[in-house]
């Protein structure tokens, strides 16, 4: 079956780590998005890509940093400068060259950061 | 700036009561409107695209429809399986395949 999948599904981690969440799809889909949802707030977009080794900031990248070495894989790192990192993580996929855009979305990655 | 506002922000049903919830956007120029499913905890699931003013798509006990400035996503009959928070989003035609609004949902409960 063709999908999106996140690792870990909980993550808990101290104050002043790095943390990497893992992102894998194999829907053939070019372009990839990193979102954060806090409660009371849309999705809010971290990162996107469209292409290997090509990235761009979205809307709230600071303490952010990713990768995209294989067409599959967009893994997300979080930095101890982002200022409140506990949240919940999506990543999703999608078609760049399409007149259809829908996003898929994985199953999500919760943070907690104490 | 584009803006998605839902309403109601919770609803709760009877099982069997039909009822609508609500998607106004504001967006210059739509290129699509998303519809999606989340349950508590997981990643959202994509239930429809709309295109243009007056399209309708169906999807077992969901429909949903659009306006120039609206979107409505009809329950009929529903059963405690609808129970999930439905998220609306809209792309506008400008500004890149990444640029997508989300608007916060509408939590609905169906009760037995």
């Amino acid at each position: 079956d063709g999908g999106i999948t996140q690792s870990p599904k909980y993550l808990f981690r101290k104050e002043g780590q790095n943390v990497t969440l893992s992102c894998e799809q194999n829907l053939n889909h070019d372009a990839m998005y990193w979102y954060r949802q806090d409660p009371g707030q849309g999705l809010r977009l971290i990162y996107y890509s469209q292409i290997v080794n090509d990235f761009q900031k979205g809307d709230i990248a600071e303490g952010y940093s990713v990768s995209r070495e294989k067409k599959e894989s967009f893994p997300l790192t979080v930095t101890s400068a982002q200022k409140n990192p506990t949240a919940f993580y999506l990543c999703a996929s999608s078609y760049r060259d399409r007149f259809s855009y829908e996003q898929y979305f994985g199953p999500g990655t919760r943070l907690t950061v104490t | 700036e584009d803006q998605v506002t839902q309403s109601p922000e919770a609803l709760r049903l009877q099982e069997g009561e039909s009822s609508s919830l609500n998607c106004s956007y504001t967006v210059s120029g739509l290129r699509g409107l998303f519809w999606y499913r989340q349950d508590p905890g997981k990643g959202p699931e994509f239930l429809f695209t709309l295109y243009s003013a007056g399209e309708e798509k169906e999807k077992e006990r969901l429909k949903a429809t659009l306006t120039k400035k609206e979107s409505f996503l009809h329950i009929t009959a529903p059963k405690p399986e609808d129970s999930a928070t439905y998220l609306c989003a809209v792309r506008p035609n400008s500004g890149g395949y990444q640029k997508v609004t989300f608007g916060i949902g509408t939590k609905l409960q169906v009760i037995p």
